[in-house]
């Protein structure tokens, strides 16, 4: 069975710090593994995703996430900080064996960008 | 930009009354995803369908809960009765139907049952 999870529930940065937000996750087969933002009341947007390839992907608003197998895992990253960022992050995963295999979301983690 | 449509955006609902949300997926997108998050927590797979099969509904309460996508575009998730645990936000998704597209999310109903 395929899971995911992100060990802190908050993060909290100073603006123009890096930031790091972590997950960990766990599949049968190759995994394919997305980043996702949510602002209050408001449904889900995607950030970036990995399938295959470059350990280092880069996706929208300046955010970057590092595969790394070994760990299992697929940290989320930003160079510079902004207090726009403040948003609550989740991470998700998909077992790449097969293509109706669902997607599963973590539970979430709160990022809090201080001025 | 296309998006996923849903509706209501809110709905408030008295216990043991039935409730419906719509949803309407993003212009050929065949894989149709029902969601419920409750309030600080991940959203959970209640269906999954393709095109207008049902490939999981494994955590659908099926006792109360319903979902249909008759000719495998827009689709309704029912609830009858309704009870004050189901008080969350339903999220619809969809994407393209392969496993290494990304899902796309509508604005979600947020369901109050009182």
């Amino acid at each position: 069975a395929q899971s995911v999870a992100q060990p802190e529930d908050q993060v909290n940065v100073a603006e123009g710090n890096p930031l790091t937000v972590k997950c960990t996750y766990s599949v049968s087969g190759n995994p394919y593994l997305f980043w996702y933002v949510q602002y209050p009341n408001r449904g889900l947007q995607f950030l970036l995703k990995y399938i295959t390839g470059d350990n280092l992907v880069k996706g929208s608003y300046g955010f970057e996430a590092e595969f790394n197998k070994s760990q299992t895992s697929f940290h989320l990253k930003k160079p510079s900080a902004l207090v726009s960022d403040s948003a609550l992050y989740f991470c998700a995963v998909r077992d790449g064996y097969s293509s109706a295999s669902k997607i599963i979301f973590g539970s979430g983690t709160r990022l809090s960008i201080r001025p | 930009e296309a998006e996923v449509a849903q509706s209501p955006r809110y709905k408030i609902t008295e216990k043991s009354q039935a409730v419906a949300f719509w949803c309407d997926p993003i212009s050929g997108h065949a894989t149709l995803y029902w969601y419920r998050q409750i309030l600080g927590q991940g959203p959970e797979l209640l269906v999954q369908f393709q095109d207008e099969s049902v490939v999981d509904d494994s955590q659908l309460p099926k006792d109360r809960f319903s979902a249909e996508r008759l000719k495998g575009v827009d689709s309704t998730l029912k609830i009858q009765p309704a009870e004050l645990g189901d008080s969350a936000m339903y999220l619809c998704a969809s994407s393209r139907g392969r496993g290494d597209t990304e899902a796309f999310f509508g604005q979600g109903t947020r369901l109050t049952v009182v």
